[in-house]
């Protein structure tokens, strides 16, 4: 079994739709949850940044954190034919060396 | 620009012929890393670099050697590269301020290896 678990997909909605990614994870050491967002042909970029559980807001986007459920996700408000790219979900342990692992990433598309 | 430079972007070659892809960051960043990419396996780490002269192996290091003699580079050497070599690589580099200190990984824009 992974350590991360994540839908590669794609996953396909229309432009405005609400998008929810999600991954599951099976380490209870990780404290530090991110979202990156990969466009085709370029390298992954951080996107939101969450520690411990709990929500947290950007602009159209919410992370959200389920430690006691070992379950993350993202959601995408409005959704922007922008917004077409793989999303990968990573985490990493406090304390110690921060090895950062990644979930597969998931590839949306958003129909105009 | 803050910015993780890789080169090549591209690059195909034989089996056997050494090869090496070059990795520079202008962040003064402590903390480099190499992954490599791959269809259904997500991001897998290769070697990574807590600070010069400091290296040590990720997951998957088989074949693979990376050095770091100075701050800003982090190449990747593949001595006698093999088709299973092939892949996407990306290269990425992080302020490491203590040994649990976490912040973002700032990644190059990936070199794509194909190996005949």
């Amino acid at each position: 079994q992974k350590e991360v678990e994540q839908d590669p997909g794609p996953l396909s909605v229309p432009e405005g739709a609400i998008v929810s990614l999600n991954c599951t994870y099976s380490n209870s050491a990780f404290q530090y949850f991110m979202w990156y967002r990969q466009y085709s042909r370029k390298g992954p970029e951080l996107l939101m940044y969450t520690y411990s559980s709990g929500n947290k807001e950007d602009g159209r986007f919410t992370a959200q954190v389920d430690k006691s459920s070992k379950y993350i996700s993202l959601f995408i408000r409005d959704s922007q034919p922008s917004d077409s790219a793989t999303y990968l979900c990573a985490m990493s342990p406090s304390g110690g060396y921060q090895k950062v692992t990644f979930g597969i990433g998931t590839k949306l598309q958003v129909i105009p | 620009e803050a910015q993780v430079t890789q080169n090549p972007r591209y690059l195909i070659t034989v089996t056997g012929k050494k090869l090496t892809v070059t990795c520079s960051q202008n962040m003064n960043h402590e903390y480099m890393s190499w992954y490599r990419q791959d269809p259904g396996l997500g991001l897998r780490q290769i070697y990574y670099s807590m600070n010069v002269e400091v290296t040590d192996k990720g997951d998957v290091p088989e074949g693979y050697k990376v050095s770091r003699k100075e701050k800003r580079n982090f190449p990747l050497i593949l001595e006698s590269p093999s088709p299973n070599q092939t892949s996407l690589y990306f290269c990425a580099s992080r302020v490491q301020r203590s040994m649990s200190s976490n912040s973002p990984l700032h990644f190059g824009n990936g070199t794509r290896l194909t190996v005949t």
